[in-house]
């Protein structure tokens, strides 16, 4: 079937915009996660859901980040107010249930450049 | 926070030799990863470690899961041209059961 897919793949924003980034997980994975990837570094984790419940926002690195799964599928994650230490690679990931066994299968990403 | 140390930072090397990288941390993990992302996708899983000096092989790699649970190693045998990209490893912390702390990856790079 089909893997993660990230919409959009390339967001160009003048700061202080908002954005808000899609993520569809493997059909039926119950676990979400989102991560921020900078330029050179390995993903960091922001926030993590179990179905629509958002079990896990420590990694978000600040109030103006947010993250929804209303319907426990499709995840939005929206930035407000961008700033220009917010352009990273935004990764996001699926797993079937989210125990320590289970693979995280993750998208292309979102390349964010604030300008 | 959590950090993990991978080293080397990069590698350049001839088609067909042998790659070593390898991941420490001050704290102990219960699980070891390590992925290979490609330039514009995301990571992708090689091998995943969960028992204490488990050695576990994929095809031309092997990896192993250090004794103290601190540290993991990745070897790549007789390397090809398509290898080249980026390895990470990730560990899963003792008391957390989906968070994963990464390493700042090792970037291959094959001598033409």
């Amino acid at each position: 079937g089909a893997g993660v897919s990230q919409s959009p793949r390339y967001k160009v924003a003048k700061r202080g915009q908002d954005v808000a980034l899609r993520c569809d997980p493997i059909s039926g994975h119950v676990s979400l996660f989102w991560y921020q990837q900078a330029l050179g570094q390995g993903p960091e984790f922001l926030t993590y859901f179990q179905n629509e419940a958002q079990l896990d926002k420590s990694g978000l690195p600040s109030d103006r980040f947010f993250a929804e799964r209303p319907e426990g599928s499709v995840s939005t994650l929206k930035i407000q107010r961008t700033q220009q230490e917010d352009s990273a690679v935004y990764l996001c990931a699926s797993s079937r249930s989210g125990g320590n066994t289970d693979t995280q299968y993750f998208g292309p990403g979102t390349r964010l450049t604030v300008l | 926070g959590q950090q993990l140390n991978q080293s080397p930072q990069s590698m350049f090397i001839q088609e067909g030799e042998d790659v070593s990288m390898n991941c420490t941390s001050s704290s102990i993990f219960n699980t070891w990863l390590w992925y290979k992302q490609d330039p514009g996708e995301g990571p992708v899983l090689l091998i995943a470690l969960y028992k204490a000096g488990e050695l576990t092989s994929n095809g031309r790699l092997t990896a192993q899961f250090g004794i103290t649970r601190k540290d993991s190693f990745l070897n790549i045998s007789a390397s090809i041209p398509s290898d080249v990209g980026i390895y990470f490893c990730a560990g899963q912390l003792m008391d957390s059961n989906y968070q994963l702390i990464w390493g700042a990856g090792t970037k291959l790079i094959i001598k033409p």
